[in-house]
């Protein structure tokens, strides 16, 4: 089984401060995601991965980053969180192959961040 | 934009009924179709995918496309107390990233 591993499961962090949400995949997948889920806004795309080092825009990449230095490993970082940054965050893997449109994610457990 | 759309309900069905689950989509380019279900507080957890035209089965669960009418849907059988959660379609959108619906949400009561 895909097993896909987001560091910290709820975390309360302060306007302005850098946060750094740590996630890690176990099936030798080449693609990775990070994803926010609001109520009523469902799952939006910050970032993703087809390769170590490699990085592609989602729809909403505005005050993330990410680093993928390792295949396994996909960090998000909020430079300086905010307010607006309180979420679920989900990260998420996949193969990528000949037939890679019908790979499926696999989402890890989810992160609760809270910026007060 | 890409869109992806959902009926966000709550679809309330009895117990042992038919679920039946509606998601449109724009791009006519789109390959792959997954169905996700989500429980409160939890995690997307993949149900089925489907790409060709027609049904797919799997035990309760049916996926049905017709890329024609850009739609696809989800038909649970004999509805469970336990089904009650959130449904995400995903199409697979620009590259390898998924674009999801809002999700709808089932209620099965007993």
């Amino acid at each position: 089984d895909v097993k896909v591993t987001q560091s910290s499961r709820y975390l309360v962090k302060r306007t302005g401060e850098k946060v750094f949400l740590e996630c890690v995949q176990d099936m030798d997948h080449e693609n990775m995601f990070w994803y926010r889920q609001d109520p009523g806004l469902g799952l939006r795309l910050i970032y993703f991965s087809y390769d170590v080092k490699m990085k592609e825009k989602g729809d909403i990449p505005e005050g993330y980053s990410v680093s993928r230095e390792k295949k396994e490993r996909f960090s998000l970082i909020l430079e300086s969180a905010s307010t607006n940054q309180t979420s679920m965050y989900l990260c998420a893997s996949s193969f990528s192959g000949a037939r890679s449109y019908n790979s499926p994610l696999h989402f890890g457990n989810g992160t609760r961040l809270t910026v007060t | 934009q890409k869109e992806v759309e959902q009926n966000s309900g709550p679809l309330s069905v009895p117990e042992g009924a038919i679920a039946s689950l509606n998601c449109t989509y724009s791009d006519r380019g789109s390959q792959s179709f997954f169905w996700y279900r989500q429980y409160s507080g939890k995690s997307p957890e993949l149900i089925m995918f489907i790409y060709s035209n027609g049904d797919k089965e799997d035990g309760r669960f049916t996926a049905q496309l017709n890329k024609a009418s850009q739609y696809v849907s989800l038909l649970i059988r004999d509805s469970q107390p336990s089904d009650s959660a959130t449904y995400l379609c995903a199409v697979n959108g620009a590259g390898t990233a998924l674009i999801f619906g809002k999700g709808t949400t089932l209620s099965v009561s007993s």
